[in-house]
């Protein structure tokens, strides 16, 4: 069974800009979380979607937005990037929210 | 006070050695918790998940919990230099299942 795969893999923007990125599940799941992870912040939550509803949401600004579509594919934006935007973006998939996360490799967003 | 916070590293074990990371969390309804590993450059990718109080073993991982305690570890017997990576222990909230993530532990196993 393929696994989360997640586009683009890397990219790189201007502070100002926006960006969205793109994340299809493993086959059968149905539920898809984002994660920011930093050297600094480490990994944070920021959202998670089931059945294309948002359930949950973490503490970041609402420049950050996501979207579910009914083949549980998922997309998260950013808009007016800032530096501090600089991160690597990680999709996880699993059954439903409650079952074991699998990760995505991650889309790695350089903010200039 | 951190919601998960891991043993602070790095971790330096020899091969063979059994290496031991340690995580504790802060919310006493948390339900599950996983160790997931991270090799530099790469996403993280799961090792092991427990839900009960007590031990789980899963080849040469094994997982240990203690709800009361709020302590979960990982143990790592013969240690490999593939197994040099970051572990990080993530935990689910009582109320809405999302990982809530500890900072991680570096483990560098030397040959």
């Amino acid at each position: 069974k393929a696994g989360v795969t997640q586009t683009p893999r890397y990219l790189i923007k201007t502070r100002g800009q926006q960006v969205t990125l793109s994340c299809s599940p493993i086959s059968g799941h149905r539920s898809v979380s984002w994660y920011q992870q930093t050297p600094g912040q480490g990994l944070q939550f920021l959202f998670e979607y089931f059945s294309e509803t948002q359930r949950n949401k973490g503490n970041f600004p609402g420049r950050f937005s996501g979207r579910q579509f009914s083949n549980s594919r998922s997309e998260m934006n950013v808009s007016t990037l800032e530096l501090g935007d600089s991160a690597l973006y990680l999709c996880a998939s699993s059954r439903t929210d409650k079952e074991t996360q699998y990760f995505g490799p991650g889309t790695r967003l350089l903010v200039l | 006070q951190k919601e998960v916070e891991q043993n602070s590293g790095p971790l330096s074990v020899p091969e063979g050695a059994i290496a031991s990371l340690n995580c504790t969390y802060s919310d006493r309804g948390s339900q599950s918790f996983f160790w997931y590993r991270q090799y530099s450059g790469k996403s993280p990718e799961l090792i092991m998940f427990i839900y009960s109080n007590g031990d789980k073993e899963d080849g040469r991982f094994t997982a240990q919990l203690n709800k009361a305690s709020q302590y979960v570890s990982l143990l790592i017997r013969d240690s490999q230099p593939s197994d040099s990576a970051t572990y990080l222990c993530a935990v689910t909230a009582a109320n809405d299942y999302k990982l809530s993530f500890g900072a991680g532990t570096t483990v560098t196993v030397r040959a």
